[in-house]
């Protein structure tokens, strides 16, 4: 198994650039969700999906958008990029129904928003 | 709302000495999990250990134990024998047995380890 995986591994954008983390797992987990972290502030969740095709919202989700169209892939979109969210981007995923389970982590996107 | 507070920025310990990293939180609840993770500087977050809170005994893991007082809300690792491949941020982080998995992460603690 690759595990999650997450592309890019950085990424720099403008203002008002959009583009989408690409977010994976071949572990057939139930469970996905996005966290941004920042200096001094921990992970913080953005958005999460305990399945295929719902969705809900973190602490964070503001300037956010995701889907869930398939058990394996939850990527995030950022409609129109600011400063603010700069950032290094974590993917993870579990199994749902396994009580005391493990959350898996990507290994991170860098991302920087000029 | 969950919080979870690490309040030591950073702490640095002597190679093969003993090391206790803080950690409190706030909850209403009365069942749920508690972690330790580590990010070495590759980024890759690594679940250390974990407690679960019905659970009066405190886990252990090999050289890392916790030290979980569940009346208090304080949930300490203490990483015993500490080797250079320990230097890392270490984060706490929270979840309700409830609902979804959501991980609620203190601020971390930046461990180095002294040769």
């Amino acid at each position: 198994n690759a595990g999650v995986t997450q592309t890019p591994k950085f990424q720099v954008l403008k203002t008002g650039q959009s583009m989408t983390l690409q977010c994976a797992q071949d572990m057939n987990h139930e469970y996905m969700s996005w966290y941004r972290q920042d200096p001094g502030m921990g992970l913080r969740l953005i958005h999460y999906s305990v399945g295929a095709g719902i969705t809900d919202q973190g602490e964070v989700p503001n300037g956010y958008n995701v889907s869930r169209s398939t058990t394996e892939d939850f990527p995030l979109r950022l409609l129109s990029a600011a400063p603010s969210q700069t950032s290094v981007y974590f993917c993870a995923s579990s199994l749902r129904l396994v009580r005391d389970n493990e959350q898996f982590f990507g290994p991170g996107t860098r991302l920087t928003v000029l | 709302a969950q919080t979870v507070t690490q309040s030591q920025p950073e702490m640095s310990v002597q190679e093969a000495e003993t090391v206790t990293l803080s950690c409190t939180y706030d909850t209403s609840e009365s069942d749920y999990y508690l972690f330790w993770y580590k990010q070495p500087p590759s980024r890759q977050m690594i679940l250390v250990i974990r407690q679960e809170a019905y659970k009066q005994q405190n886990a252990t893991e090999n050289r890392f134990s916790v030290n979980f007082q569940k009346a208090a809300k304080s949930f300490s690792l203490k990483i015993s024998d500490s080797q250079l491949g320990d230097a890392a941020m270490y984060f706490c982080a929270y979840r309700s047995r409830q609902g979804a998995q959501k991980l609620v992460f203190g601020q971390g603690t930046r461990l180095t380890i002294n040769p």
